[in-house]
Parts: structure tokens; C-alpha cells; sequence
């Protein structure tokens, strides 16, 4: 069981912003962890995406961002491509069970 | 480029032994640490444990301690991870990734990912 809730799939439109939320509790990200988002395509390995609640690598597009509030965080995709249709993912610390967790994923369709 | 590399897929039987690797390419092996996830079908990620392979330093989750064990040559560069008896509830993905922590140990991130080896465990 997972300890960080993604709902499982997110839709847009070309061109359009969407959201993928990542909820947590006290023991993690409302504890004041940093929030990190990866980006996994078809038979690749998961890619880095977002580190430390709101920083992008190089080379990782403008187009995405990372928000935290609370105990739940958010990645936004801006400018809706076909190439964003994969499954992003968060991970976190979590003090209760003394390692790092992971969310439950969430797949973006771009209609 | 910094980059992990994994063995490849295995299909065992309950009871056997196995053991998978991943190398590193394109940093100091040893001044950085080495984690394996899990990733059972229809699952979530879960953080296994890791190792300093400058020291062999091991630390396991509470929930996998005693169900595998963590190691690492660093002479070539390598880290394993390998299960004495294996059964079904093994099958899954494992994934061998670098911690990265630019402030708190805690706040790491990984970066980057092996492409994960297929475990597939059946009579």
C-alpha cells in the first residue's frame, strides 16, 4: 500500500494545462519533506522530473512545474503534448516507516 | 552520462537463489549510494535499502530486512542485490537507482534509474 494517493489517470486536451496531485499525510510530505516527480515512459526507466518540491533538471521543459501545499503536492503540465502521455509519478520521505515512499502513479492521456 | 545498468530478466522457481546486479557508469562508484525498489504487478514503488559502496555500508527498510540482502564490489563497479529462497510474492520489477541529496539525507531524490530486471518467480 502505497503511501502516497495519485488518482490514476488526468486528461487534456493538445495546448490545454492539467494537474496530478499527490496526497500524503503528517508523517511525509505534511512533515515538511521535499516532493520529487518522476516521468516514466513505455519500456524506459523512470526519468527525473521535478526535484525539491519545485525544481526542474536541465533540460526538463519549462512547461512543467511542482507546487507543494500542506501534505499534498502537485505537479502542472502547461501546453499539453502529445509526448506528455506516460505515467508521472511523486516520492517522499516518510518518517513512520523510516524510508522513502512512492505514489500510486498517475497516467496523463492527451485526448 | 551518468547511468545504471541492470542485468537481465530471470525466471526461477520458488526456492532457488538469485542474484542481480547494477553498474555504474560515468561518476565515482563509490562515493555514492545505491538503492533498490520493488515494483510488484499493479504496484507502487517501494524502497528496499541501499549501500555506501565506498564502505559497504547496508541500511534496509524494516520491511525487507532479513528478506534480502544488499552488496557491492566497488573494484568493478557494481551493486547486488540477491534473495537466498525465492517465492512467488518476489515476481515483480526491481529497479537500482542513486540517491541524491543536495541539503537533508531525507530529502533525496533518485537520480538516475537502472531500466529495471524483470524477476519472474514460478513453479
Amino acid at each position: 500500500q502505497s503511501a502516497l494517493t495519485q488518482p490514476p489517470s488526468v486528461s487534456g486536451a493538445p495546448g490545454q494545462r492539467v494537474t496530478v496531485s499527490c496526497t500524503g499525510s503528517s508523517s511525509n510530505i505534511g512533515a515538511g519533506f521535499a516532493v520529487h516527480w518522476y516521468q516514466r515512459l513505455p519500456g524506459k526507466a523512470p526519468k527525473l522530473l521535478i526535484f525539491g518540491n519545485n525544481n526542474r533538471p536541465s533540460g526538463v521543459p519549462d512547461r512543467f512545474s511542482g507546487s507543494k501545499s500542506g501534505s499534498s503536492a502537485s505537479l502542472a503540465i502547461t501546453g499539453l503534448r502529445a509526448e506528455d502521455e506516460t505515467e508521472y509519478f511523486c516520492q517522499s520521505y516518510d518518517s513512520s516507516l523510516s524510508g522513502w515512499v512512492f505514489g500510486t502513479g498517475t497516467t496523463v492521456t492527451v485526448l | 552520462e551518468v547511468q545504471l545498468v541492470q542485468s537481465g530478466a530471470e525466471v526461477k522457481k520458488p526456492g532457488e537463489s538469485l542474484k542481480i546486479s547494477c553498474q555504474g557508469y560515468g561518476y565515482t562508484f563509490a562515493n555514492s549510494w545505491i538503492a533498490w525498489l520493488r515494483q510488484m504487478p499493479g504496484k507502487g514503488l517501494e524502497w528496499m535499502g541501499m549501500i555506501y559502496p565506498g564502505d559497504s555500508d547496508v541500511r534496509y527498510s524494516p520491511s525487507f530486512e532479513g528478506q534480502v540482502t544488499i552488496s557491492a564490489d566497488k573494484s568493478i563497479n557494481t551493486a547486488y542485490l540477491q534473495w537466498s529462497s525465492l517465492t512467488a510474492s518476489d515476481t515483480a520489477i526491481y529497479y537500482c537507482v542513486r540517491p541524491v541529496s543536495p541539503s537533508s539525507a531525507y530529502d533525496a531524490y533518485f537520480d538516475p534509474w537502472g531500466q529495471g530486471t524483470v524477476v519472474t518467480v514460478s513453479s
